[in-house]
């Protein structure tokens, strides 16, 4: 069983914070690591894919940094608004496992006005 | 044009029932998948497809049955419904297996 947590599980922040969280996964056989977003009511929506140790993706105000070799991942939200009210959800996959994602229980961001 | 979609999209049934959830992805993708929004809201996989090859079977009962027509299609049957399948089941695919996931809208499943 792969064990992938997410830290914290909510988090409540006022317009124009900025806003980080964790994804931590087992740093053996690393294959990829993915970030979705996923609004209430709707479904999950992929942010990012990250692959090698020390990647950086940014979309917009929303960026994500990868440490393979530790096991874990940030997701930078910079000056939060209203609209990325979600939960943030990372899913892991493992070399060995291709195909499977383990996803993390997921990030509830509420950011207020 | 909706890329992964899903029906029904609500499905009330009784104990005991046989029922199907389909799921159609137009995005020309190999894998495709089969989730369940646990009581918690959680997200854990069910199933996998990739060319019409089951490559993951999660421990989950052998009522839940997934049936891949084609490429395109995935659907999950069920057998004698019980209380517990009640939740949300989520269709994705991804055009390869370490690809992001596109979802489907979800299947809410009410068993009474």
């Amino acid at each position: 069983i792969l064990n992938v947590e997410q830290s914290p599980q909510s988090l409540h922040v006022q317009e124009g914070d900025s806003t980080n969280f964790t994804c931590s996964f087992p740093s053996s056989n690393f294959y990829a690591l993915h970030w979705y977003r996923w609004e209430t009511a709707k479904s999950p929506e992929a942010l990012f894919v990250m692959t090698l140790n020390g990647d950086e993706k940014k979309k917009g105000r929303i960026s994500a940094t990868l440490n393979t070799k530790e096991g874990y991942s940030y997701l930078y939200i910079k000056g939060s608004q209203p609209e990325d009210s979600a939960t943030y959800l990372c899913a892991f996959m493992v070399e060995t496992n291709a195909g499977k994602s383990t996803f993390g229980d997921g990030t509830t961001l509420t950011v207020k006005p | 044009d909706t890329a992964v979609s899903q029906t029904p999209k609500y499905l009330v049934t009784q104990m005991g029932n046989d029922k199907s959830i389909k799921c159609e992805q137009n995005l020309g993708h190999d894998t495709m998948y089969w989730y369940k929004q646990d009581s918690k809201k959680f997200l854990k996989i069910m199933f996998s497809y990739n060319n019409k090859e089951l490559i993951i079977n999660e421990t989950v009962p052998n009522r839940f049955s997934p049936k891949s027509p084609d490429k395109a299609h995935l659907n999950l049957h069920i057998n004698s419904l019980e209380l517990g399948d009640s939740a949300v089941y989520f269709c994705a695919s991804s055009q390869f297996q370490n690809y992001e996931q596109y979802f489907g809208p979800g299947t809410r499943l009410t068993v009474t």
